[in-house]
């Protein structure tokens, strides 16, 4: 089974940039699936971030979109989240997940496998 | 999209037979998927498009619906079946989640 494993500060001051990377182990990244972002704030429930292909296509959540770069780097089987001008309302659990494509059926399994989930606190 | 669920919280006892539903705002097809997430964990997915389970889920966990009523049936709910559970939808984009409904076991 493929494992995902999020990983970056748990800190980041208010205006600053939230970094995080998720690696991707029991499986290619450049494979025919779509990597994907999903972050939860504390007590509450789940906003979908942005996806990513390993050619580099991309979608974005258009609340986020002017803030977000999710970027792949297949050399090392990683994808990454980058959130600049961060205030206390990007306080949050956030998650790398897969969409997986199935070859038998043509269609994509939704966030089949999830990373454990990175704390990520704004504060000064 | 806009995903409403209901309940928002359900207090239920070890055997009951729950159902939670979720309303789009516009048709999605069957573009529909449940999650369970426990205290502390990430989510688990449960159900792909409306009704077809996921690999490895208990057979008491089933879904049905399309368009834009969609509903999640836990049959003989466990002990272990307390968790907030979310929908979520991938006709178009941005993808969205439901608020959540949150089961306690009594």
């Amino acid at each position: 089974h493929v494992q995902l494993q999020e990983s970056g500060p748990g800190l980041v001051k208010p205006s600053g940039t939230l970094s995080l990377t998720c690696d991707v182990s029991g499986g290619s990244i450049g494979s025919s699936n779509w990597w994907s972002w999903v972050r939860q704030p504390p007590g509450k429930g789940l906003e979908w971030i942005g996806e990513i292909y390993y050619s580099g296509s991309t979608n974005y959540n258009p609340s986020l979109k002017s803030r977000v770069t999710i970027s792949v780097d297949m050399s090392k089987n990683q994808f990454s989240l980058k959130l600049n001008s961060v205030t206390a309302a990007d306080t949050a659990v956030y998650y790398c997940a897969r969409k997986y494509y199935d070859l038998l059926t043509g269609y994509y399994v939704h966030l089949d496998f999830w990373g454990q989930g990175n704390l990520v606190t704004v504060s000064s | 999209i806009v995903l409403t669920q209901s309940p928002d919280f359900q207090s239920v006892t070890p055997k009951e037979k729950v159902t939670i539903t979720c309303r789009a705002s516009q048709s999605i097809g069957s573009s529909l998927h449940w999650y369970q997430q426990k205290p502390d964990q990430s989510p688990k997915l449960l159900i792909k498009y409306a009704s077809q389970s996921f690999s490895g889920v208990p057979s008491r966990f089933s879904g049905s619906g399309s368009g834009t009523d969609f509903t999640l049936t836990i049959n003989s709910l466990e002990a272990e079946d307390a968790a907030t559970y979310y929908c979520h939808q991938s006709s178009s984009l941005p993808y969205t989640f439901g608020q959540g409904t949150k089961l306690e076991i009594k």
